[in-house]
């Protein structure tokens, strides 16, 4: 059974730090690997997609990058701003069924 | 825009109630739906896969009779907690996963979320 974790739980930084949030998965045969950012009592809002063949993915300041044989998945975020400021979620997706599994979140804090 | 819509984002009950959930794929067709279900300070986890026409697959754990889900057409599906108790309280949210022989790869959208108060 995949099990997906996430380190650090929760992070609070100044604005303007570079921050690397980690992921790591049990089962190395994945689909593909999904950052989503979610924002208190919101909904999920997909960050990057990095496919099971690719190494990393940018989108602005964010980069994240994918070694699928060790298990694992780093979220680099540039210059932090407090905008910033949500809960960060990787999940995968392992099997034909679709479903993801998710990570227990790493809740970020960039103080102004 | 909006690729699924969930509503509605917010219900407040009493205990004892029936509460229904709906999530519509918007932009296409879905032979499959997922729920998943966060407990405050915790990761979602998956529920249920609705199936379009046929019965909802459950996750261990989770009791289908609480739980009713009906996928009647390509592009709804409903989740109705039945007789709602405090511990139901949680936030639910349903994904579409994109289709097609390519679907596994993209992305998998998400609906905005309904938060459940049972009083």
């Amino acid at each position: 059974k995949q099990e997906v974790t996430q380190i650090p739980a929760a992070l609070s930084v100044p604005e303007g730090e570079n921050l690397v949030l980690n992921c790591s998965f049990t089962d190395s045969a994945i689909y593909n690997l999904q950052w989503f950012r979610q924002d208190p009592g919101k909904g999920l809002t997909s960050l990057l997609l990095i496919q099971s063949s690719q190494r990393e993915q940018t989108s602005g300041r964010l980069n994240a990058s994918l070694d699928k044989s060790s298990g694992r998945s780093t979220l680099y975020i540039a210059a932090s701003q407090p905008g910033d400021s949500a809960t960060y979620l990787c999940a995968v997706k392992t099997g034909a069924g679709n479903m993801l599994t998710f990570g227990g979140g790493t809740r970020l804090m960039v103080k102004p | 825009g909006a690729v699924v819509s969930q509503h509605p984002s917010r219900v407040i009950c009493k205990s004892g109630t029936s509460v229904k959930i709906e999530c519509r794929s918007l932009d296409f067709q879905a032979t499959t739906m997922f729920w998943y279900r966060q407990f405050p300070k915790q990761s979602l986890m998956l529920m249920a896969t609705s199936n379009e026409g046929s019965k909802a697959t459950y996750e261990q754990g989770v009791e289908k009779d609480k739980f009713l889900i009906n996928h009647a057409s390509l592009t709804l599906s409903t989740l109705t907690v039945t007789s709602a108790h405090p511990e139901d309280s949680s936030f639910y949210i349903c994904s579409v996963p994109p289709a097609g022989a390519q679907g596994v790869k993209n992305i998998q959208y998400f609906g905005a979320g309904t938060r459940l108060s049972v009083l």
